[in-house]
């Protein structure tokens, strides 16, 4: 049973639009939610977080909003530009600061078009 | 630079032999964790370790073993047991217990590629 899932393998966008990728979780005890970027063949690199007690938390062009009693939160990416092109993995951890690992969805590959 | 560091980038491995993937951090983190990726999945926890001669299974941690002798190392060793090993294989490290950070400091390495011949 996945515990965090991103429904849509992947996303086509135009560049200066708005990209928002979705991320739906079902464990209630997920407390903290990050969203990373990977290239292939390279390691992911974090992106922006949200703790569950915030609903939303901006970091330049990066938004990520959370609706716990949906539990999804989705990352906004504002104007989307050629290299935000990647595969973007929503990851939750389950208290003690991430201690144990991370949950990770499957990832949506987001395409920015010209 | 502080740094993870995987190696090989590349691995081919005949089946019914044992290969172990190497990882070093010299950012003074005390948890290390190995995922692997599947085509078209995400990321599943195999072993992770918190401290130094310590370490636990994660989800899929059948057909692998792992060690923790020194705080910058935290090898994976795929054997013979793991029915399905080709996959791209990645280490992380945290800082734990260090306070609050956006990220909790997880840094990834640029991860193994094993091939199964």
């Amino acid at each position: 049973d996945q515990q965090v899932k991103q429904n849509s393998p992947s996303l086509s966008v135009q560049e200066g639009r708005i990209s928002i990728l979705n991320c739906d979780y079902t464990n209630s005890m997920f407390d903290y939610f990050l969203w990373y970027k990977k290239y292939p063949a390279e390691g992911p690199t974090f992106l922006i977080s949200i703790s569950s007690i915030k609903d939303k938390n901006e970091d330049g062009r990066f938004t990520v909003f959370l609706n716990k009693s949906a539990k999804h939160l989705s990352l906004h990416i504002v104007p989307s530009q050629p290299g935000d092109s990647a595969v973007y993995f929503c990851a939750a951890s389950e208290g003690r600061g991430g201690a144990d690992g991370l949950t990770f969805g499957k990832g949506t590959h987001l395409i920015i078009q010209p | 630079d502080g740094g993870i560091t995987q190696s090989p980038k590349y691995l081919f491995r005949k089946e019914g032999q044992n290969v172990t993937l190497s990882c070093e951090q010299n950012l003074n983190h005390d948890a290390m964790y190995w995922y692997r990726q599947d085509p078209g999945q995400g990321l599943r926890l195999i072993y992770y370790s918190q401290i130094v001669n310590d370490f636990q299974k994660g989800d899929i941690a059948e057909g692998y073993s792992v060690s923790r002798e020194k705080k910058e190392s935290f090898p994976l060793t795929v054997t013979s047991a793991q029915k399905n090993p080709t996959a791209f294989y990645l280490c992380a490290s945290s800082a734990q217990g260090t306070g609050f950070t956006s990220n909790y400091g997880y840094t990834f390495g640029s991860g193994t590629r094993l091939t199964v011949v």
